[in-house]
């Protein structure tokens, strides 16, 4: 069975850093792109970039390049979003989700979602 | 980089059928046969129902189903269940190699 399981709310302050993981399971992690979304809190969704954890290739949407990265460590099938200095517009919910097909972009399985409070 | 156009809210009744639709340009929509779309109940996250305009993955009921005309793509579900309220998500390939998801429509059974 596939899935996808992220770790836990954060709360932080503006300024602060912060990395939150996708652990997937039931699946070959190399072979399938995984995408993050935010939600932010009562909006839309919002693809915000893919990995492709076989060769960490990276494609950011326009509006988040440079203000988060993307990674994934193959050999404990687990992809990351990391921020350097967080924003109170940073709040939202995260999803991490698997991309069925790279140039269709449809994605299959996602994650249950991290709630990421930023407030000072 | 701009959402794709949905309506707000769409209501049926039981039993009912209603349409979403899912405006873009050709940039997007027109341009590819790349629409997607998901269901999101309340605290939950996002079910992949229809891929590719028309095809559904396995488990996903043949009471939804899509649809795309020029520039509009549009997801009709048939025989409106209780379970059905929930906000709908259109999403599509967009040139320049990014993904763009649309604006989301709430339906209310």
């Amino acid at each position: 069975e596939v899935q996808l399981v992220q770790s836990g709310t954060e709360v932080k302050k503006p300024g602060e850093s912060l990395k939150i993981s996708c652990k997937a399971s039931g699946y070959k992690f190399s072979d399938y792109w995984i995408a993050w979304v935010r939600q932010k809190p009562g909006k839309g969704l919002e693809w915000m970039g893919i990995i492709y954890p076989g060769d960490s290739d990276i494609t950011h949407r326009p509006s988040f390049q440079g203000q988060v990265t993307l990674s994934a460590d193959p050999s404990i099938s687990t992809a990351y979003l990391q921020w350097n200095s967080l924003k109170a517009s940073d709040t939202g919910i995260y999803y991490c989700a698997r991309l069925g097909s790279y140039r269709s972009g449809w994605a299959d399985y996602w994650g249950q979602g991290i709630l990421v409070t930023v407030s000072s | 980089q701009s959402a794709l156009t949905q309506p707000a809210s769409v209501s049926g009744s039981l039993g009912q059928s209603i349409a979403i639709s899912c405006t873009g340009t050709g940039s997007d929509v027109g341009g590819y046969n790349f629409v997607s779309w998901y269901q999101q109940h309340p605290g939950k996250a996002p079910k992949l129902l229809i891929y590719d305009v028309k095809t559904r993955p396995s488990g996903v009921s043949n009471r939804f189903s899509g649809s795309k005309s020029g520039n509009t793509a549009s997801l009709t579900i048939s025989g409106l269940q209780a379970d059905d309220e929930a906000d709908y998500f259109c999403s599509s390939y967009r040139t320049t190699a990014t993904l763009v998801f649309g604006s989301g429509t709430k339906v209310t059974v």
